[in-house]
């Protein structure tokens, strides 16, 4: 089934440890981006891509690092965890025409990372 | 930078009853998107609006977009349990890649 891939499901991490959270689609699409859920604060944007070699800044992108080697993969990678990282992440794809992504967004089954 | 915030944060209705969420933009959007998420789920695209003014439904849901397209609604008619979720809106702005995100209504619809 197309769609996006998000792993793990669920990690529990120490504080300090280095993780990364994997995501991949097969549909093709030019833009991906990475959002954080936490209760209260609705769905908050990382970073995001708008086209594979480049990336760009979101809401909230301190303690967090992306890259974009291709189209189909787009890892988060938070280098020294901290206890506020402890959040709900979703990776989503969507079309894009030009720089400007005029489509809706798919997303990921989500990852829930706790860090201890 | 631009804020959506969305009200209200949280609505129980009894089943039949129709619910209401708002959502305003500060900034003038180029178009804005509606999401749900059922508990322990993934958000999924319900629809996206794009003119002043525009009106669109979907079978007992209606959107709207405002004549300054700054602030959107979405009703939902004669509600049902499976209606249950979170309801956001997502609004960008004319020129930016970014999508922003209100912070949802979380329906309760009571059987």
């Amino acid at each position: 089934i197309a769609g996006i891939t998000q792993a793990p499901t669920s990690q529990i991490l120490a504080a300090g440890r280095r993780m990364t959270l994997r995501c991949t689609q097969d549909m093709r699409h030019n833009a991906m981006y990475w959002y954080r859920q936490d209760l209260g604060l609705g769905l908050r944007l990382i970073h995001y891509s708008n086209t594979a070699g480049t990336t760009g800044k979101g809401e909230v992108p301190d303690g967090y690092s992306v890259s974009r080697a291709n189209t189909d993969d787009f890892p988060l990678t938070l280098a020294s965890a901290v206890p506020s990282q402890t959040s709900v992440y979703f990776c989503a794809s969507s079309e894009s025409e030009g720089r400007i992504g005029t489509g809706e967004l798919f997303f990921g089954e989500g990852s829930r990372l706790t860090v201890l | 930078g631009q804020q959506v915030m969305q009200i209200p944060q949280y609505q129980h209705v009894q089943e039949g009853e129709d619910f209401t969420t708002y959502c305003n933009s500060s900034t003038t959007l180029s178009n804005i998107q509606w999401y749900k998420q059922r508990p322990g789920g993934h958000p999924v695209f319900l629809i996206q609006l794009v003119k002043s003014g525009e009106v669109k439904k979907q079978k007992r849901l209606t959107f709207q977009f405002g004549e300054a397209k700054k602030n959107s609604s979405l009703h939902i008619t004669a509600t049902q349990t499976t209606d249950v979720g979170t309801y956001f809106c997502a609004g960008r702005r004319a020129g930016s890649y970014q999508l922003t995100f209100g912070k949802g209504t979380k329906l309760s619809v009571i059987p």
